[in-house]
């Protein structure tokens, strides 16, 4: 089983539409949650840390449920430059140190 | 926010030489940066935790004797790929760990290896 597994995807969706992403996580001892956003060819960036209270910003909401071990990520009234593909994140720190593991992606297309 | 550069950001070799990837943090001091590699349509895989002044931690799976990483300062790691191979030709991206927490992780542009 992977350490982080996300809806395999494509989402094909229309602009204005409300999508939603989950993600579950087996290392129970994992401490801090993140989305990160990652265009073709470049670099992921931090789109949100999730914590178990949810947050929100703008149109994009996360959320954590620690005892089901699971992450979403809701985009409201989607634009065409949310088009991208969404990497949960799960880091934990050990005794060998500070680890991040990537789930492999949900990508995501908005057209008009 | 914080900045991390990579060097070269595409490189194209020939099999069997031996390829330097530089990963710097511009504005801050990263005493611990981590290298990770991603094949199309795959997520991004932890290669190592480079820490500086101290021997690199590897995932793992991936040798130590390829893939050479030196922390020598608190703002360069570098990764060399030795003797690549075809199957050496990735994404490779490096990020700087800033002091604070967890969230406070920071990455590189990305350097496309392509090994001929």
């Amino acid at each position: 089983r992977k350490e982080v597994e996300q809806d395999p995807g494509p989402f094909n969706v229309p602009e204005g539409a409300t999508v939603a992403f989950n993600c579950t996580y087996s290392n129970s001892a994992s401490q801090s949650f993140f989305w990160y956003r990652q265009d073709c060819r470049k670099e992921p960036k931090l789109l949100m840390s999730v914590y178990s209270s949810g947050n929100e910003d703008g149109r994009f909401t996360a959320q954590l449920n620690r005892a089901s071990q699971y992450i979403s990520l809701l985009i409201r009234d989607s634009k065409l430059s949310d088009s991208a593909t969404y990497l949960c994140v799960v880091t934990s720190l050990n005794t060998g140190g500070f680890k991040t593991i990537f789930g492999a992606g949900t990508r995501l297309f908005v057209k008009a | 926010g914080a900045v991390v550069s990579q060097h070269p950001s595409r490189v194209i070799c020939k099999s069997g030489t031996s390829v330097k990837i530089e990963c710097r943090s511009l504005d801050f001091q990263a005493t611990t940066m981590f290298w990770y590699r991603q094949f199309p349509k795959q997520s991004l895989m932890l290669m190592a935790t480079s820490n500086e002044g101290s021997k690199a931690t590897y995932e793992q799976g991936v040798e130590k004797d390829k893939f050479l990483i030196n922390h020598a300062s608190l703002t360069l790691s570098t990764l060399t790929v030795t003797s690549a191979h075809p199957e050496d030709s990735s994404f490779y991206i490096c990020s700087a760990l800033l002091a604070g927490g967890p969230d406070m992780q920071f990455f590189g542009p990305g350097t496309r290896l392509t090994v001929l």
